[in-house]
């Protein structure tokens, strides 16, 4: 079957660098989402990977590993607006997305 | 400015019922999603539509139906053959038909059964 895992819950502390992670076995890969989303809201897109290595947008950054089948987000200079829940998920081979559970980050001062 | 809504924000139904959710976007985007999302799980696909007039199940299509007469239009209908229809909604639409491309989202409905 189809599994992507990340962290349910992390912590991390104003002002310091936390990183997701995200390992997902599927049939075939066509690339890796993040994608932000704030209690009661909608899902907003923050990276795409497809190649191997690390892409940075400003204070976030996402980085891929095929051959592991993982991939992790990297969010620098936190802030309390940060506080959301980081969803990974995957393009199979259908280019169909597979999603993670998502994983809860709470910040505090 | 472009986007895409869904209305209304929240729904109470009795059990039994029938209800319709909608979504409209003006991104003229060829593709629209549908998706549940419950406490603790990933976003589950329900149906999806790459072009007008068609449209095909997602992952947990029983229970639901959809239209999609109108480019801008995708509404899902939740019917009472869907046994735990209390979940928040949430609707997508991406330029492209592949995976591969970023989905929009609206800001959701959450489905209250009573």
């Amino acid at each position: 079957g189809q599994n992507i895992d990340q962290p349910t819950e992390m912590t991390a502390t104003e002002g310091a660098i936390v990183q997701i992670n995200c390992t997902y076995q599927t049939s075939g890969f066509n690339g890796l989402f993040w994608y932000q989303q704030h209690a009661g809201e909608a899902p907003t897109f923050l990276s795409y990977n497809v190649l191997d290595g690390l892409e940075e947008k400003g204070r976030f950054s996402s980085f891929l590993s095929r051959s592991k089948g993982y991939s992790y987000l990297l969010l620098k200079e936190l802030q309390m607006k940060d506080s959301a829940s980081y969803l990974c998920a995957v393009v199979d081979s259908n280019y169909q997305l597979i999603w993670g559970a998502g994983t809860k980050l709470i910040i505090k001062p | 400015d472009g986007g895409i809504t869904q209305s209304p924000k929240y729904l109470f139904r009795k059990e039994g019922q029938n209800v319709t959710l909608s979504c409209e976007q003006n991104l003229n985007h060829d593709a629209m999603y549908w998706y549940r999302q419950d406490p603790g799980q990933g976003l589950r696909l329900i149906y999806y539509s790459q072009i007008v007039n068609d449209f095909q199940k997602g992952d947990i299509a029983e229970g639901y139906s959809v239209s999609r007469e109108k480019k801008e239009s995708f509404p899902l209908t939740v019917t009472s053959a869907q046994k735990n229809p209390t979940a928040f909604y949430l609707c997508a639409s991406s330029i492209g038909t592949s995976g591969s491309d970023e989905q929009f989202f609206g800001p959701g409905t959450r489905l209250t059964v009573l």
